[in-house]
């Protein structure tokens, strides 16, 4: 199985602020990576796929990056809906797999 | 508008066997693979299997193949999640998804979730 960690487990930053979270995989999964968002209380919801498109309706400020083995999500200019966890997923080679999530709070 | 929505769920003892079922809504279900994710309490997130748009190939995860199994009723737009001799690490929420296949592949709907409660 392809192992999915992600960094960090939990983020505090301010709104405005710019954050990065990483997610490394144990192989090579040829962008076949999409992040997830879910909100307290909800459901994940889609963010990006493949990488680096972003899904239909989520705003610009979010974008992932990466290739290989490595891979980052990014939110510029924070705001409060953002409070989220957010999970990386392979769909490169089943079993598909998830990180283990990133729980961002606002400081 | 997409819209899944899973029943089923409660509180079962280990060793006993479930259902769960989800209804989908506002897409053409039998063009799409469909899934069934979980998420434990602690929030880690599992694939469990997924199914084709016909319902003629199954996959699933491995530590799961034996006890759980994933089928469709297309006519009825729905899926289901046969879940036996369930055990307390089968706590979690199930959420039933649709599997999106076009060059790459992802979870693009998920359902509200289902929460399913084993204890004796």
């Amino acid at each position: 199985d392809i192992q999915m960690t992600q960094s960090p487990a939990s983020l505090s930053a301010s709104l405005g602020e710019t954050v990065t979270i990483e997610c490394l995989a144990s192989e090579d999964i040829y962008s076949n990576l999409a992040w997830y968002q879910q909100k307290p209380g909800k459901s994940p919801q889609l963010l990006i796929y493949y990488a680096n498109s972003l899904n239909d309706g989520v705003p610009s400020r979010f974008s992932g990056s990466g290739s290989g083995t490595q891979y980052s999500l990014k939110i510029n200019s924070l705001q409060s809906e953002d409070v989220s966890i957010y999970f990386c997923q392979q769909n490169y080679d089943s079993p598909w797999t998830f990180g283990g999530g990133t729980k961002l709070e606002l400081k | 508008e997409v819209q899944l929505v899973e029943s089923g769920g409660g509180l079962v003892k280990p060793g006993a066997s479930l259902k769960l079922s989800c209804v989908a809504s506002g897409f053409t279900f039998s063009d799409y693979w469909m899934s069934w994710v979980r998420q434990t309490p602690g929030k880690t997130m599992e694939w469990i299997g997924d199914i084709k748009y016909d319902g003629s190939y199954t996959n699933y995860a491995p530590s799961l193949k034996n006890r759980f199994t994933i089928s469709r009723d297309n006519a009825k737009s729905t899926l289901y999640l046969q879940m036996s001799n369930v055990r307390s690490e089968d706590t979690a929420t199930y959420y039933c998804t649709r599997w999106t296949t076009v060059a790459t592949s992802y979870f693009d709907y998920w359902g509200q979730g289902v929460m399913v409660t084993v204890s004796s």
